[in-house]
């Protein structure tokens, strides 16, 4: 079935390092790869998306390109602050005739961000 | 735009009671809402989905009976915990989409409840 590994956390830097957190995932289909950030105490919300092969989502300095030759679509970004400190989702979903599919994450990488 | 609330955002209830948790759309119309679980350090796993007016439909393994959705209007759905039992505290997260417009192909969600059962 579908799938998503993302690496575990916590992942602890210091600000201005860079940050990577691979994904990599298995679909049955032609799958659209999100990046979901949680910041503590609050709701997921949509970082970064990618609906296609070779397509590169970006948003607040993230950046992730969806690969299908290796299946990953790992995030990246030059320079962290301490605000971007939360708990980060992988996930994918498969869309069938038009209609997208459900939401399919990964176990989530905790961020924590030192000044 | 596109805010998804939750009530109450914690509960601690007894065992072999039951408990409702709401999932208010505030500022658009959501024709889709779904309810994951949580639980520490792991992935959020879809329980059901459910459309406006219609039945829930639920993943598999989990008892549609212990775990009743309602969605009556297309800015409320409710999850009704019955019977519940420490092994279902967890932190229960719902979201909404729209087909109606731009939202079509994103869920937006809200910010959990958490569920203690002593």
């Amino acid at each position: 079935g579908d799938s998503v590994t993302q690496m575990e956390g916590p992942v602890t830097l210091s600000e201005e390092a860079f940050l990577t957190i691979n994904c990599t995932y298995t679909a049955t289909g032609y799958p659209s790869l999100f990046w979901y950030v949680q910041y503590p105490g609050e709701g997921l919300q949509l970082l970064l998306k990618a609906t296609k092969a070779d397509d590169k989502g970006s948003n607040k300095g993230f950046e992730a390109t969806y690969r299908k030759e290796t299946t990953s679509f790992h995030l990246e970004k030059g320079s962290v602050q301490v605000s971007d400190s939360a708990v980060y989702f992988c996930a994918l979903s498969v869309d069938y005739g038009g209609s997208q599919g459900n939401l399919i994450f990964g176990k989530g990488t905790k961020l924590s961000v030192k000044p | 735009g596109a805010v998804v609330s939750q009530h109450p955002s914690w509960v601690i209830c007894k065992s072999g009671t039951s408990v409702k948790i709401e999932c208010r759309s505030l500022d658009f119309q959501a024709t889709t809402m779904f309810w994951y679980r949580q639980f520490p350090k792991q992935s959020l796993m879809l329980m059901a989905t459910s459309n406006e007016g219609s039945k829930a439909t639920y993943e598999q393994g989990v008892e549609k009976d212990k775990f009743l959705i309602n969605h009556a209007s297309l800015t409320l759905s409710t999850l009704t915990v019955t019977s519940a039992h420490p092994e279902d505290s967890s932190f229960y997260i719902c979201s909404a989409s729209s087909a109606l417009s731009l939202y079509r192909r994103e869920q937006y969600f809200g910010p959990g409840t958490r569920l203690t059962v002593t």
